[in-house]
């Protein structure tokens, strides 16, 4: 099964509006870490946001919030005034296991969604 | 501000050469990861090191290898390369933390003929 799954392969959206960019996932971890990444065309991955599974606020940074709904296991992420420059690809990932244990870190990532901006 | 290099932007090889891909973080990171990725799959884990000379594999290790003799460099070895082998490589690293957020290079784009 699917641990992280993304399934919009691509959206549009007007400049200036905001979109939501859907990720659910699968774990029976109870401690657990997701991330959303940016991709622009030149490649390399861009760190956006973080959410932890004991977090009781949703994440929030600059333009970009994570709606988080533990139940439904979704982790949607939130651009707010969309601008040119968010034209990219987006990848959800999620760490299973605490930080400091041995997962090491390690992600799981979604397929990706393509985001374009139109102005 | 951390960065992470990769030897080549752009590679190309031939089939059955051997490959070897480097990756070099300046952090002092424990922890290094090499990633595959390919259009409507994301990234893939290959192998992962969390120290110098252990590694683990990842998801996807089949016809690949690593090497990890010193902290900071974290190297793919493509043994014999294969046409299906052709891809995007990504190394990252981190350090731990709250989130274990980690840092990526600019990646790799191997073509092998």
């Amino acid at each position: 099964a699917q641990k992280i799954t993304q399934t919009q392969p691509g959206m549009f959206v007007q400049e200036k509006e905001a979109v939501t960019l859907d990720c659910t996932y699968d774990t029976s971890d109870p401690s657990y870490g997701l991330f959303w990444y940016k991709q622009p065309s030149s490649g390399e991955m861009i760190f956006l946001i973080y959410q932890g599974s004991y977090d009781q606020q949703n994440a929030t940074e600059g333009r970009y919030s994570l709606n988080f709904q533990k139940a439904r296991k979704s982790a949607n992420l939130v651009i707010s005034a969309s601008q040119l420059g968010d034209s990219a690809m987006y990848f959800c990932a999620m760490r299973e296991g605490g930080a400091g244990g041995t997962s090491y870190g390690k992600l799981t990532f979604g397929q990706g969604t393509i985001l374009t901006v139109h102005p | 501000d951390v960065k992470v290099t990769q030897s080549s932007r752009y590679l190309v090889k031939r089939t059955g050469e051997k490959v070897f891909l480097e990756c070099v973080q300046d952090m002092d990171h424990e922890n290094m990861f090499w990633y595959r990725q390919d259009p409507g799959l994301g990234l893939r884990l290959i192998y992962f090191s969390y120290d110098v000379k252990m590694k683990e594999k990842g998801d996807i290790p089949e016809g690949y290898s690593v090497s990890r003799e010193k902290k900071e460099r974290f190297s793919l070895i493509l043994e014999s390369a294969s046409t299906n082998q052709t891809s995007m490589y990504l190394c990252a690293s981190t350090v731990g933390g709250r989130s274990y957020e980690q840092y990526f290079g600019p990646g790799t784009r191997l073509t092998v003929t």
